[in-house]
């Protein structure tokens, strides 16, 4: 299907467990994006890439890990997953540095 | 860095207008933009302004002042289905490349 998909929809992981969230785009989007949602404080920038193999930090990195070797897909990795961790994950991928970015329907990731 | 700032919550009746304000502060803006979120979903954009002036689109206007670092998004004619959160975002070419910055949305609830 077109667009941008994320999975899981869905995780429940361990204290210390490294997990990976997947994000999926057929548009041929150069920018991509990964945000974490949560209650007091909004879309947060987690990492964003510019094209294939161009990472960059944005407001809260630390715990997280990205990677974009296709330009289609752009994973997230908590490498030891912590409770502050859990929260909503949202990717979302743009085409140029002029337009809107467009989200996918996100992750729910508990960790216990 | 940015500092985006709206209300947290607000209300409004069936078929009346309401307007949601947006201040920022920033050092490079490049855009604003004003995202709709309904719960456990995913924002859909709704706006975009990069000058000063007003954009309509149907039943939403946004309007944006850039001197004053101020913009609102414009509901008319509410219906029950425009209860959802609005998040403000802004682009900085100084901040986090092309990426959104966004406020922490307001919580719009459209009663009968």
């Amino acid at each position: 299907d077109a667009g941008i998909t994320q999975s899981p929809r869905y995780k429940i992981t361990e204290t210390g467990r490294q997990v990976t969230l997947m994000c999926h785009q057929t548009w041929s989007h150069s920018y991509m994006f990964w945000y974490r949602q949560d209650l007091g404080h909004g879309l947060r920038l987690i990492y964003y890439s510019a094209a294939a193999d161009i990472t960059d930090k944005g407001e809260v990195p630390d715990g997280y890990v990205v990677s974009r070797s296709k330009t289609e897909n752009f994973p997230l990795t908590l490498e030891s997953a912590t409770r502050s961790q859990t929260s909503v994950y949202f990717c979302a991928s743009g085409p140029n540095s002029n337009t809107e970015a467009f989200f996918g329907q996100g992750t729910r990731l508990t960790v216990v | 860095g940015q500092n985006i700032d709206q209300p947290t919550e607000m209300t409004a009746t069936e078929g009346a207008i309401v307007q949601i304000n947006c201040t920022y502060q920033t050092s490079g803006f490049n855009g604003l933009f004003w995202y709709q979120q309904h719960a456990g979903e995913a924002p859909t954009f709704l706006s975009y302004n990069v000058l000063d002036g007003l954009e309509e689109k149907g039943r939403f206007s946004s309007f944006l002042s850039r001197s004053k670092g101020y913009s609102y998004l414009l509901l008319k004619e509410l219906q029950m289905k425009d209860s959802a959160s609005y998040l403000c975002a802004v682009r900085d070419r100084y901040q986090a490349g092309t990426a959104l910055i966004f406020g922490k949305g307001t919580t719009l609830s459209v009663s009968s």
